[in-house]
């Protein structure tokens, strides 16, 4: 079946350090790929997406580009801050099923 | 702002005493769906409805039951709480077809504790 990939956290970074979280995805079709973000305490935001191969999405200074040859979504930011600390998802969606498969997600820790 | 709305944020409740978690939305979105996260765990879906229609995840217990009375409110019902329903139930609304890929907007959860 699907599935989404994450690598496992947590990843802890200095402040201005350079952020990459890997994502790869299984998946049968031609899924729609997300990036969420959960701070602590609060539900999950969305924070870029991609529908199709080879489009990058991005928002505050975030990037990542569906990868179909390699299956993957990999998440980067160039310089992280210590308010970027949460737990970052990777998720999938297909355009006939209504739902989001999620990854486990990997807690990123930015440290002054 | 527009917005998707839990209620309460924290709900306490006993083994086996019913409760209710309420999302509501301003957005007029037609689908609406409830996760359930435990900690350092992705969020699993439940169910969702797309308008009035209810699709049950086939894992989803039967202790959970769902209520949508109109477009903006849905309700989240357990029966009987065991300590295993301990966690964070997330609501998420998407605009758009069955079956589209459209953004899902969370809201910020309730998270419930069971005695």
């Amino acid at each position: 079946g699907d599935s989404v990939t994450q690598m496992e956290g947590p990843v802890t970074l200095s402040e201005e350090a350079f952020l990459t979280i890997n994502c790869t995805y299984t998946a049968t079709g031609y899924p729609s790929l997300f990036w969420y973000v959960q701070y602590p305490g609060e539900g999950l935001q969305l924070l870029l997406k991609a529908t199709k191969a080879d489009d990058k999405g991005s928002n505050k200074g975030f990037e990542a580009t569906y990868r179909k040859e390699t299956t993957s979504f990999h998440l980067e930011k160039g310089s992280v801050q210590v308010s970027d600390s949460a737990v970052y998802f990777c998720a999938l969606s297909y355009y006939n099923t209504d739902k989001l498969i999620f990854g486990t997600g990997t807690r990123l820790q930015v440290f002054p | 702002d527009a917005m998707v709305i839990q209620n309460p944020r924290y709900q306490v409740t006993q083994f086996g005493k019913p409760v209710t978690l309420s999302c509501s939305q301003t957005l007029n979105h037609n689908v609406m769906y409830w996760y359930q996260q435990k900690s350092s765990q992705a969020p699993k879906l439940l169910f969702h409805y797309y308008d009035k229609d209810f699709n049950n995840e086939a894992d989803t217990p039967d202790n959970f039951q769902s209520r949508r009375p109109n477009t903006s409110f849905c309700f989240l019902d357990i029966r009987s709480p065991g300590l295993g329903d301990a966690a964070m139930y997330l609501c998420a609304t998407r605009d758009g077809p069955s079956g589209g890929v459209g953004t899902q907007y969370f809201g910020p959860g309730t998270r419930l504790t069971v005695l």
